[in-house]
C-alpha cells in the first residue's frame, strides 16, 4: 500500500517561496508508469490541482495554467520523494496542500495547511 | 480547461434511502484507448484527505462497499449511494483525469434528514 508523508513549513511571507516535500513510501517515484501530483484546496478555489512529475525515460512537468510560470516540481529518486515549490505567493494561495500519487489520485499525504501571512 | 459541475450542492437523505450525486462535464471525456470515460468519484470527511471511490465511471476502487456505483456517459455522470449509511456523510467530488490541468466539480455534501 503506497503512503505519502508530507513535510514542510506552515507559514509563508507574502513574496516568499512556499516548498513542500512528499515521501513515498511503498511505490518508486521513477516507476514509469506512475504520476506524482500537487494539489490544494481552500473553500474560494475548492479542489485544484497545482501540476504532476512523472518518469517516462525522461522526467516530465504538467503544470495548472493558474500557476504556471511560479510553480516547480521535481523529484529526488534517492530519497524517493517529489517536492513543490511555488513562488511569490499571496494571501490567495492560503490554502491546504496534498501531494497525491497517481493518474486516477488513489493515495493521498496527509495534508499541509500553508497561511500566507506577514 | 474542462468545467465540472456537480448538483445538488447539498443532499439531505435518510439512512437507508438512495443518495444520487450528478456531474456533468463541458466537454467530452472519453478515453480512446479504452473506450471509458476519465471520470472518478471522491469521498471527503472532515480534516481527511480525499479518498478514491470510483475510476473510469463505475470501477469501484479495492475496499469501497458495493452501495457505491457510477454510471454515466457523453458528458453526464452520475454517484449513487445505495442504502445510505451513519458514515457516509461526507462531501463528495467528480474529478476527470482526461487531460491536464486535471478538474473536479465543486462538492455535494451528503447529509441525514
Amino acid at each position: 500500500q503506497v503512503q505519502l508523508q508530507q513535510s514542510g513549513p506552515g507559514l509563508v511571507k507574502p513574496s516568499q517561496t512556499l516548498s513542500l516535500t512528499c515521501v513515498i513510501s511503498g511505490d518508486s517515484v521513477s516507476r514509469n508508469t506512475a504520476a506524482w501530483n500537487w494539489l490544494r484546496q481552500s473553500p474560494s478555489r475548492g479542489l485544484e490541482w497545482l501540476g504532476r512529475t512523472y518518469y517516462r525515460s525522461e522526467w516530465l512537468h504538467d503544470y495548472a495554467p493558474s500557476v504556471a510560470g511560479r510553480i516547480f516540481i521535481d523529484a529526488d529518486t534517492s530519497k524517493n520523494q517529489f517536492s513543490l515549490q511555488l513562488a511569490s505567493v499571496t494571501p490567495g494561495d492560503t490554502a491546504v496542500y496534498y501531494c497525491a500519487g497517481e493518474f486516477f489520485l488513489d493515495s493521498w499525504g496527509q495534508g499541509t495547511l500553508v497561511i500566507v501571512s506577514s | 480547461d474542462i468545467v465540472m459541475t456537480q448538483s445538488p450542492d447539498t443532499l439531505a437523505v435518510s439512512l437507508g434511502e438512495r443518495a444520487s450525486i450528478n456531474c456533468k462535464s463541458s466537454q467530452n471525456i472519453l478515453y480512446s484507448s479504452n473506450n471509458r470515460n476519465s471520470l472518478a468519484w471522491y469521498q471527503q470527511k472532515p480534516g481527511q484527505p480525499p479518498k478514491l471511490l470510483i475510476i473510469w465511471t463505475s470501477i469501484r476502487e479495492t475496499g469501497v462497499p458495493d452501495r457505491f456505483s457510477g454510471s454515466g456517459s457523453g458528458t453526464d455522470f452520475t454517484l449513487t449511494i445505495s442504502n445510505l449509511q451513519a458514515e457516509d456523510v461526507a462531501v463528495y467530488y467528480c474529478q476527470q483525469s482526461y487531460t491536464v490541468p486535471l478538474t473536479f466539480g465543486g462538492g455535494t455534501r451528503v447529509e441525514i434528514k
